[in-house]
């Protein structure tokens, strides 16, 4: 069966460091795979989206890699802030509709 | 624009009740996606429309679960009768394309809490 596994512990870590966040997934052949952030009481907010044949994808501080072989996306957040903790979500597409993962929770301590 | 508008907020209700939850998407925006997410199975598609027309609604859990789309504006998710095992947050998104590569636009989410 399909399967998207997102680490379900909270990764805490101190400000200034770099998250990485994992998305693992099974049984899928997503030609995209985004990365949105949940912040408590609020809908997802799209981040970033990456392409199978991109390896990886930066945006400010934030960077994406996905790896086909491996299945796997990993996404960093450099330099964190406090402000950068949130909720994380990985969506890969099946027949065009991005199936979630549950989503990893991340806790930037001052 | 105001992004995407849901309404109620939050909503309480008693096992057995009628509950309607409305959304309103993004000016222009073809896909209106209907989302539940709970802690146990996190978010889950139910159903979506492509131009106000149902596509996909294998994701309803049951048939106490309809919704419509009766123009572009607008949109309504219905649990009749209500369970308690509908308590979670439903959120309604949108977007300019069904395909993953267009971003969704989420809603605030409507938190319900069946009795």
């Amino acid at each position: 069966s399909q399967k998207i596994e997102q680490n379900s512990e909270a990764l805490n870590i101190q400000e200034g460091k770099t998250a990485t966040l994992t998305c693992n997934y099974t049984n899928y052949s997503p030609a995209y795979l985004q990365w949105y952030r949940q912040d408590p009481g609020r809908g997802p907010v799209f981040l970033l989206l990456i392409r199978e044949n991109e390896k990886e994808k930066r945006k400010e501080r934030l960077k994406v890699t996905f790896d086909t072989t491996l299945k796997q996306s990993l996404f960093h957040i450099t330099a964190s802030q406090p402000a950068d903790s949130a909720t994380y979500l990985c969506a890969l597409d099946s027949s065009y509709i991005p199936t979630f993962g549950r989503g990893t929770s991340l806790i930037v301590h001052p | 624009d105001a992004g995407v508008i849901q309404s109620p907020r939050h909503e309480v209700t008693e096992m057995g009740q009628e509950v309607t939850l409305r959304c309103k998407p993004i000016s222009g925006h073809d896909y209106l996606f209907w989302y539940r997410q709970t802690m146990m199975r996190g978010l889950e598609l139910l159903i979506y429309f492509n131009n106000n027309v149902p596509i996909d609604d294998s994701g309803m859990p049951e048939d106490r679960f309809s919704a419509k789309m009766p123009n572009a504006s607008f949109s309504t998710l219905k649990i009749q009768p209500s369970e308690p095992r509908d308590s979670a947050v439903y959120f309604c998104a949108s977007s300019l394309t069904s395909r993953t590569q267009e971003t969704q636009y989420f809603g605030p989410g409507t938190r319900l809490l069946v009795l």
